[in-house]
């Protein structure tokens, strides 16, 4: 079983459409969850950083995490076609944003 | 925003030759810097960890002979890949940590060996 599952998608939704992205993880250590946005042939860029449980909101992205669950999710509202990219999921069990261990990513294509 | 950049952006070189990655933190210094392998549709892999002035810590699986890890600077971590072959055709990517909570990526860098 890998330590980090996400569905590889790909996920086609159309504008302004609430886009849902999750990841599952099976090491109850991981306390830092970020995700990433990832343009194709380009390195991740990161979009949202939570320490724990709990909700984080900045603008159109909010992240969500579920410990008891070891679940975490990420929406994206209003979305647009230059949302269009591979999200990953990252988490850590090391304070900060140290050794990451990262899911597949969901390809995601916001059709116009 | 902080920005990593890697040079080359992409390599092309023949079986058994050997090819040098640099990556740098621009505007910031770095203590550690990641090192990462993602094959097409698949996720980032960590391959090491790079920490200025001391030996790269290696993922379980990685040969350090053969992706040889310098951090000779605050700014500036170089991967060798040594003696590539086909297999070892993929995109690497380092990150630069500025804080403990922020990791930044670089672009990356496609590697073929032919």
């Amino acid at each position: 079983q890998k330590e980090v599952e996400q569905d590889p998608g790909p996920l086609s939704v159309p504008e302004g459409a609430i886009v849902s992205l999750n990841c599952t993880y099976s090491n109850s250590a991981f306390q830092y969850f970020m995700w990433y946005r990832q343009y194709s042939r380009k390195g991740p860029e990161l979009l949202m950083y939570t320490y724990s449980s709990g909700n984080k909101e900045d603008g159109r992205f909010t992240a969500q995490v579920d410990k008891s669950s070891k679940y975490i999710s990420l929406f994206i509202r209003d979305s647009q076609p230059s949302d269009s990219a591979t999200y990953l999921c990252a988490m850590s069990a090391v304070q900060g944003a140290q050794k990451l261990v990262f899911g597949q990513g969901t390809r995601l294509t916001i059709n116009p | 925003g902080a920005v990593v950049s890697q040079h080359p952006s992409r390599v092309i070189c023949k079986s058994g030759t050997s090819v040098k990655i640099e990556c740098r933190s621009l505007d910031f210094q770095a203590t550690t810097m990641f090192w990462y392998r993602q094959f097409p549709k698949k996720s980032l892999m960590l391959m090491a960890t790079s920490n200025e002035g001391s030996k790269a810590t290696y993922e379980q699986g990685v040969e350090k002979d053969k992706f040889l890890i310098n951090h000779a600077s605050l700014t500036l971590s170089t991967l060798t890949v040594t003696s590539a072959h086909p297999e070892d055709s993929s995109f690497y990517i380092c990150s630069a940590v500025r804080t403990r909570n922020e990791q930044f990526f670089g672009p990356g860098t496609r590697l073929t060996v032919l």
